[in-house]
């Protein structure tokens, strides 16, 4: 079947770096997205990678190896406000549809 | 602020009711979505609308009925719900809905609770 994992929860202090994993299971792969939500808020693209190596957006960054089938998400510098899901998206090689991995609860603390 | 606005916001409705949620877009794309976002599972895609045509119905229950009357408006109707039903209900917009590398741009969501 089609699927996206990602660590349930991941804990961190201001000003520190972390890592979301990624891996996924899906027939014609090609390209992983990142999106944020905010506890009662929409969810906002952050970036997408079509190809393997490093997108850098500000204190984002996002990699993807696909042969590894493995992407993950780097947050620098974090803030309180950083607090979030983070979820990865790719294609549903089936029906061409962006599938959602199981999303990651991003707890920021002082 | 996202450009798309859904109401509303909470709804609480018995299994008997019927109801209805709305999605405006304002940022001139042709593709349309519900998803339903239920505790510790993954966004589900319910339904995808092109160019007011529904070009994707992911085995969801007639129970969700959608409508799409013009680019810009997306509804799901709601009737004999099931408390499994429960969930927050978030409306998205993209530029065309014709590739996966396009971004969603979603709204705040409706928390429907069914009692």
């Amino acid at each position: 079947g089609q699927s996206l994992e990602q660590p349930s929860e991941v804990t961190a202090v201001e000003g520190a770096i972390v890592q979301i994993n990624c891996t996924y299971q899906t027939s014609g792969f090609y390209g992983l997205s990142w999106y944020q939500q905010h506890d009662g808020g929409a969810p906002t693209f952050l970036s997408y990678n079509a190809l393997d190596g490093l997108e850098e957006t500000g204190r984002f960054s996002s990699f993807l190896s696909r042969s590894d089938s493995y992407g993950y998400l780097l947050l620098q510098e974090l803030q309180m406000k950083d607090s979030a899901s983070y979820f990865c998206a790719g294609p549903n090689g089936a029906t061409n549809k962006l599938i959602f991995g199981t999303g990651t609860l991003l707890a920021v603390q002082p | 602020e996202t450009g798309v606005t859904q109401t509303p916001r909470h709804l609480v409705m018995g299994m008997t009711n019927k109801k209805s949620l709305k999605c405006e877009q304002h940022l001139g794309h042709n593709a349309m979505y519900w998803y339903k976002q239920s505790a510790k599972k993954p966004l589900e895609l319910m339904f995808v609308y092109s160019l007011e045509e529904r070009v994707e119905n992911n085995s969801v229950p007639s129970r969700f009925s959608p409508e799409c009357p013009n680019s810009s408006h997306l509804f799901l109707h709601l009737h004999t719900l099931q408390p499994e039903d429960s969930a927050l209900y978030l409306c998205a917009s993209s530029r065309s809905g014709g590739t996966t590398n396009e971004k969603l741009f979603f709204g705040s969501g409706t928390q429907l609770s069914v009692l």
